[in-house]
């Protein structure tokens, strides 16, 4: 079975740039959950997203958005980039959103914001 | 706010033997979950082993088992018979119901042949 995917893996974008990130869930999953992680710390929650609902949001602006579509793949939307957005994105799926439902997790998707 | 805490930035250990990575989290839950997760340079994270808070018993997979201690807040990682392959940024993350995933800081575990 395919694990969860994420695309793209790498991309560099200019400050003020808009950037759209996406992420296939496992089969079976319908919970996906977003984080950032900054060269050199623990991943941050960003979203996460339950049978198309959001279900909870970390503490980052407005600018960043994400939705999750019928099929339970999800994207994650990051308006005027600015240069502390450079990070690893990942995003994790789950069967559900508790802790009894072990967490999987993409490669991730690397911006670079310059 | 949940918050966990890897005073280990950095560990080594020589191939073959044990080391263990400490954590520490913060919570007034009575209820949730613990984690350790392996991120490779690969980039993804893998989990290694899970600890429910309900249960005393200590968590064991393969080589890697938990020293969990309710009381104290503290979940150490074990790792006997250390490979090359065990090399990697290991993180402690704590999860209570749906809440989120709370990510310690990490901490980088060197293996010298």
């Amino acid at each position: 079975d395919a694990g969860v995917t994420q695309s793209p893996t790498h991309l560099i974008k200019t400050r003020g740039q808009h950037v759209t990130l996406r992420c296939s869930p496992i089969s079976g999953h319908k919970s996906v959950s977003w984080y950032q992680q900054v060269l050199g710390q623990g991943p941050q929650f960003i979203f996460q997203y339950y049978e198309k609902e959001e279900r909870g949001r970390g503490n980052f602006p407005d600018r960043f958005s994400a939705r999750q579509f019928p099929n339970y793949s999800s994207e994650l939307n990051v308006n005027a980039l600015l240069l502390g957005d450079s990070a690893l994105y990942l995003c994790a799926s789950s069967r559900g959103p508790g802790g009894e439902s072990e967490a999987f997790f993409g490669q991730g998707t690397r911006l670079t914001v310059v | 706010a949940q918050t966990v805490t890897q005073s280990q930035p950095e560990m080594s250990v020589q191939e073959a033997e044990t080391v263990t990575l400490s954590c520490t989290y913060d919570t007034s839950e009575s209820d949730y979950y613990l984690f350790w997760y392996k991120q490779p340079p690969s980039r993804q994270m893998i989990l290694v082993i899970r600890q429910e808070a309900y249960k005393q018993q200590n968590a064991t997979e393969n080589r890697f088992s938990v020293n969990f201690q309710k009381a104290a807040k503290s979940f150490s990682l074990k790792i006997s018979d250390s490979q090359l392959g065990d090399a990697a940024m290991y993180f402690c993350a704590y999860k209570a119901g749906a809440q989120k995933l709370v990510f310690g800081q990490g901490t980088r575990l060197t293996i010298n042949p």
